[in-house]
């Protein structure tokens, strides 16, 4: 089952624009993790973030969690038309077993 | 190897019939996973090997499928008997297993059809 939902399912930008992405989940968790996935196939890890961590920044991107609100937020900047995929977050909620478990995604298209 | 290699990349077959799957991970990777991703979903995780043994197979979904990983290495998902509601892009995925929250690293994944 899907542990939570990517807000929104679609979003289109202009190139150069900052997309956010908004993901729901539904228990604890020890971390959250999101991925990014081209054409439906592989999927490249892109950031994780550990439940006892607010704010993490990689180089054009920026998460946040809030556990008491059980959201996670995913921040790209400066938008590349090679950034058009779908992203999911993933959640781990089991320190020594790390099951992912899924959101439904975000499909990003950026507009050159 | 690179990377996560997963064989072949698309199989047909017709419903009843009996499919393979092959998952070759990243050389010294102990940890290794089987995902499947529906059309339109996230993945779904399915069952986790660490070393030659099935830590978790919680997310196997009945009785039809069915993994191994004999050597801890090259892991094979195994469906009976299948069904059009297997049609989907099976996904493995493997990590160092050292830590709790090692990177998973992804293959490109088996595309199935199920007639």
């Amino acid at each position: 089952s899907q542990q939570g939902e990517e807000d929104p399912q679609a979003l289109s930008i202009q190139e150069g624009e900052n997309a956010t992405m908004n993901c729901s989940y539904k228990t604890s968790i020890n971390n959250l993790q999101w991925y990014r996935q081209n054409s439906g196939r592989g999927l490249v890890h892109l950031i994780l973030i550990r439940s006892n961590e607010r704010e993490k920044h990689s180089g054009r991107l920026r998460v946040t969690l809030d556990t008491s609100k059980k959201s996670s937020s995913l921040l790209i900047t400066a938008s590349r038309a090679a950034d058009t995929a779908s992203y999911f977050c993933a959640t781990g909620r089991i320190f020594g077993n790390e099951k992912l478990t899924f959101g439904t995604g975000t499909r990003l298209t950026i507009i050159p | 190897g690179a990377g996560v290699s997963q064989t072949p990349s698309n199989k047909v077959t017709e419903k009843g019939k009996y499919v393979e799957l092959r998952c070759d991970p990243i050389s010294g990777h102990t940890a290794l996973y089987w995902y499947r991703q529906s059309l339109g979903q996230g993945p779904e995780f399915l069952i986790y090997f660490q070393g030659t043994g099935a830590a978790d197979d919680s997310g196997l979904p009945n009785d039809r499928f069915f993994a191994v990983r004999p050597e801890g290495s090259v892991s094979t998902l195994k469906i009976q008997r299948t069904e059009r509601g297997d049609s989907a892009v099976y996904l493995c995925a493997s990590s160092s297993g050292q830590r709790s929250t090692d990177t998973q690293y992804f293959g490109p994944g088996t595309r199935l059809t199920v007639l």
